[in-house]
Formats: C-alpha cells, structure tokens, sequence
C-alpha cells in the first residue's frame, strides 16, 4: 500500500531535549517536506526536499533541522524543542509533478512543557 | 498579503442538502494549482479534488465538484448530497509555478472550514 509513515504519533517532551520525528515514504517520491499545523492557521512549510541531499527551507524553519540522506526518508528534528514548538506536525511527499497532490503521513502531535 | 483565503471558520449542513466552502486566491502567477483537501476528526489528510489554471472545465469527483471563477480567483469547493460522515475540516491549498521549478512544489495553505452536517 502506497503510504507516507511518521512516527511516533503523539510525543510529549520537556524544553530542551532533543528529538526526532520519522518520516518514511515507499511511493519513490523525490519531493518531500514538513509542515505544522495550529488552529486558525492551517498548515504551514518547515522544510522541504526536492531529492537526496537537497533540502530548502519553508515558511516557519527556525528551531527545526532536517535531513534527506537516502530518498525514502525525510526526519524532522528538533535539537533542542520549545513549548511554542508544541504543534501537529505532518510528513507529505509527491512525485514532484506541479499537479501532483502531496500525500501526507497520519500526523504527530507533539507537546513540549 | 493571504495567498488562500478561506472566510467561513465553521458551516453548518443538513444532510443530503448541498454546500458550498469558500475559497479565493491570490496570486500573479499564470501557471498554478489549486486543491482541496479533507481532515476528519482522526487527523489525517485527505486529498480531494485538483483544479489546474489552465483546466478549461471545472473538475469533479464524485460528490465534490469546483466551481473555479478564474477572473474573481475563486475556488470554491461544492458537495452535493452531503453525508454524516462528511463532517471535517476542509482545507484550500495553492502550488504556484507549475512551469518553473524550485520551490513550485510547495502548497500555500488557508485556515479551514470547519463543516458540520446535521442528521
């Protein structure tokens, strides 16, 4: 079954330590990217990839590092998390094609203290 | 400036009747897209439906159609015969560029609508 994968799907952390959310897609999509989402928002871009070892940043980077090291997998992290960080996060991928929609993984909800 | 709009924080629907979610756009780019998804209650993101600027018809899937006004930059997503399960968030997103490259394969995302369909 074509899916994206992110794990864990609730994470409750304390300021300061560090951690990481999988992100895992088997549909062999080069663009991949991260995004929060808050009430009244919507969604908003971390980063983004558009292939192995090429990572941009989105809207709201700052606090959040990633990774693209091998073309399936896309973690997000976060060195060193802040309660302003405490988020529902999702992992989307797309074969990159303009009309392509992005197929988004299950979501984590993480909360920071 | 918003580059989604969508104005209707909450709707309400009596099942079976249809509705209508608001969306419009801004942008000044002639090549782009723009999609609809579904987010139920469980949280995840459903995709349902793609409208491209150069589409000369407005798409439909199933129950759900869009009705694109191009020169009003509107896409407002219809669902016909609404359904209990039907209840979610719904959410308008735009990719620009879908000529150029970089960062074209981002979506802009607005704040939602959340719908609920009354028995």
């Amino acid at each position: 079954e074509a899916q994206v994968t992110q794990n864990p799907r609730y994470l409750i952390t304390v300021t300061g330590k560090k951690l990481t959310v999988t992100c895992s897609q088997n549909m062999n999509h080069e663009y991949m990217s991260w995004y929060r989402q808050d009430p009244g928002l919507g969604l908003r871009q971390i980063y983004y990839s558009m292939n192995v070892e090429v990572t941009d940043k989105g809207d709201v980077p700052e606090g959040y590092k990633v990774s693209r090291k091998e073309k399936r997998n896309f973690p997000l992290i976060l060195e060193s998390p802040s309660p302003n960080q405490t988020s529902l996060y999702f992992c989307a991928s797309s074969s990159g094609q303009g009309t392509s929609p992005l197929h988004f993984g299950n979501g984590t909800r993480l909360t920071v203290t | 400036a918003q580059k989604i709009t969508q104005t209707q924080p909450g709707m309400f629907v009596q099942e079976k009747e249809a509705v209508t979610l608001d969306c419009t756009y801004d942008t000044s780019d002639p090549s782009y897209g723009l999609f609809w998804y579904k987010q139920p209650s469980s949280g995840e993101m459903i995709f349902l439906i793609y409208q491209g600027s150069y589409d000369q018809q407005n798409a439909t899937e199933g129950r759900y159609s869009l009705n694109f006004q191009k020169a009003r930059k509107s896409a407002n997503l219809v669902i016909s015969a609404s359904q209990l399960g039907d209840s979610a968030m719904y959410f308008c997103a735009m990719r620009e560029g879908l000529i150029s490259s970089g960062s074209a394969r981002q979506l802009t995302f607005g704040s939602g609508t959340q719908l609920t369909v009354l028995p």
